[in-house]
């Protein structure tokens, strides 16, 4: 069965200054795909950023980015120019390609301070 | 532009009563999902619905039923409410699987519910 997890409960950061959460997963599959939500404080869960795992190249949108190792199972974002708006819980999700499950990670709770 | 819609937002009920979670959706999706979400425990899937018809246990699906009434409605219905059923409910969609597996889903505003 695949897991996600994420290590950090709670994070802080600067506004302005760069974060990185982290997100590492178990999956015996080899085609899959990874996705990072944001949950802000109105429950809403918005989608961040995408990766497909058969996709070298690491994805970026405007101020988020991944680290994605895929021999290390890892899958890390990167938050550039925090910004006030950031503070929210993250999750990372895993959606493998056998079955249409997507598993999320406890998630990781960020406060952008000013 | 709806999205996805779930009803209610937030109930309150007394262990032993039944109740049943609606969600909707409007983008034609064939995939659809349900969640609990518990602090420190993240999203954890209950059952999911890969395609009209068919349904799946996710992760924790003891207490739960679900239907998939058609390719729109998917409901998740607790039978006898118990304490431990107290969370928020999230209902998502997806455009489907297999080939269309990478497309994200797309989340309801969440049912708070809260059983005394």
């Amino acid at each position: 069965a695949q897991t996600v997890t994420q290590s950090q409960p709670e994070m802080s950061v600067q506004e302005a200054e760069t974060v990185t959460l982290s997100c590492t997963y178990d999956t015996s599959e080899n085609n899959y795909y990874l996705f990072w939500y944001k949950q802000p404080p109105s429950r809403q869960m918005i989608l961040v950023i995408r990766q497909e795992a058969y996709k070298q190249q690491n994805a970026t949108e405007n101020r988020f980015s991944v680290n994605f190792q895929k021999a290390a199972k890892s899958f890390s974002l990167k938050i550039s120019d925090s910004q006030l708006g950031d503070t929210a819980m993250y999750f990372c999700a895993f959606l493998g390609t056998s079955y249409d499950k997507v598993i999320f990670g406890p998630g990781t709770s960020l406060s952008v301070i000013p | 532009n709806a999205g996805v819609t779930q009803t209610p937002k937030f109930q309150v009920l007394k262990t032993g009563q039944s109740m049943t979670l609606q969600c909707a959706q409007d983008m034609n999706h064939n995939s659809m999902y349900w969640y609990r979400q518990d602090p420190g425990m993240g999203l954890r899937l209950i059952y999911y619905s890969a395609s009209e018809g068919t349904t799946d246990k996710g992760e924790v699906p003891n207490g739960y039923n679900v239907s998939r009434l058609n390719k729109r409605e998917f409901s998740l219905r607790l039978e006898s409410a118990a304490p431990s059923q107290t969370s928020v409910y999230f209902c998502a969609s997806k455009r489907g699987w297999r080939g269309q597996s990478r497309q994200p889903q797309h989340f309801g505003d969440g049912t708070r519910l809260s059983i005394l």
